[in-house]
């Protein structure tokens, strides 16, 4: 069992530029998270996904779309990356409000 | 709105010491709770949870946790810590039966030898 899986593990984009952080999970959750974690901050909630099919904004969803692939896949696109979005992304998942399970994490720095 | 404060953002302590962090949250009603750690370059790992029953529950490396309903608290505790115990700590409460966690800012521990 690989648990959570990320991809990639670092990343640095210009001002501008997109991307797509991928998320996998094999432990047949039905839910699914995106996070960022800035100094101070604590993790902050970007976009969940409560079961297949279904996508919802969290705390800071500005400048991030999601896409839930299949019930495994959970992707978090940045359209036209900032600097305010250089930091560390982590994908989580969960059987409904039970713990949710981290992934190792995504540093992106935007410059 | 709706937040989960950690007292302390930053600890550090000797070996052996004891150790306390402060966790409140302001929701009302059911609340799951919940202590994560994060060592050092790795991802978040819980620690312990608490949905109902006994207030107090353990957790991993000698960790546990009291839930005063009352107080709006769930700190979490450590008789006697390790170098091995330098980390952050974050709590985090949901609503029961919702899926959205919110975080508090974490604490960082530092544990001298």
């Amino acid at each position: 069992n690989a648990g959570v899986t990320q991809t990639p593990k670092f990343q640095v984009l210009k001002t501008g530029q997109s991307m797509t952080l991928q998320c996998a999970q094999d432990m047949n959750h039905n839910s699914m998270y995106w996070y960022r974690q800035d100094p101070g901050m604590g993790l902050r909630l970007i976009y969940y996904s409560a079961s297949e099919g279904t996508t919802d904004k969290g705390e800071v969803p500005n400048g991030y779309n999601v896409s839930r692939l299949n019930k495994r896949e959970f992707s978090l696109r940045l359209e036209s990356a900032a600097p305010s979005q250089t930091s560390v992304y982590f994908c989580a998942s969960s059987e409904a409000s039970e713990t949710q399970y981290f992934g190792p994490g995504t540093r992106l720095l935007v410059l | 709105a709706q937040s989960v404060s950690q007292h302390n953002h930053h600890v550090i302590l000797s070996e052996a010491a004891s150790l306390e962090l402060g966790c409140n949250y302001s929701y009302g009603g059911t609340v799951n709770l919940f202590w994560y750690v994060q060592y050092p370059g790795q991802h978040l790992q819980l620690l312990l949870k608490y949905f109902s029953g006994d207030p107090l529950v353990k957790g991993i490396k000698g960790f546990e946790a009291e839930f005063i309903k009352s107080k709006f608290s769930f700190n979490l505790r450590k008789p006697s810590v390790q170098w091995s115990d330098t980390a952050e700590y974050f709590c985090a409460v949901n609503k029961g039966g919702y899926n959205k966690l919110i975080f508090g800012a974490g604490t960082r521990l530092a544990v001298h030898p």
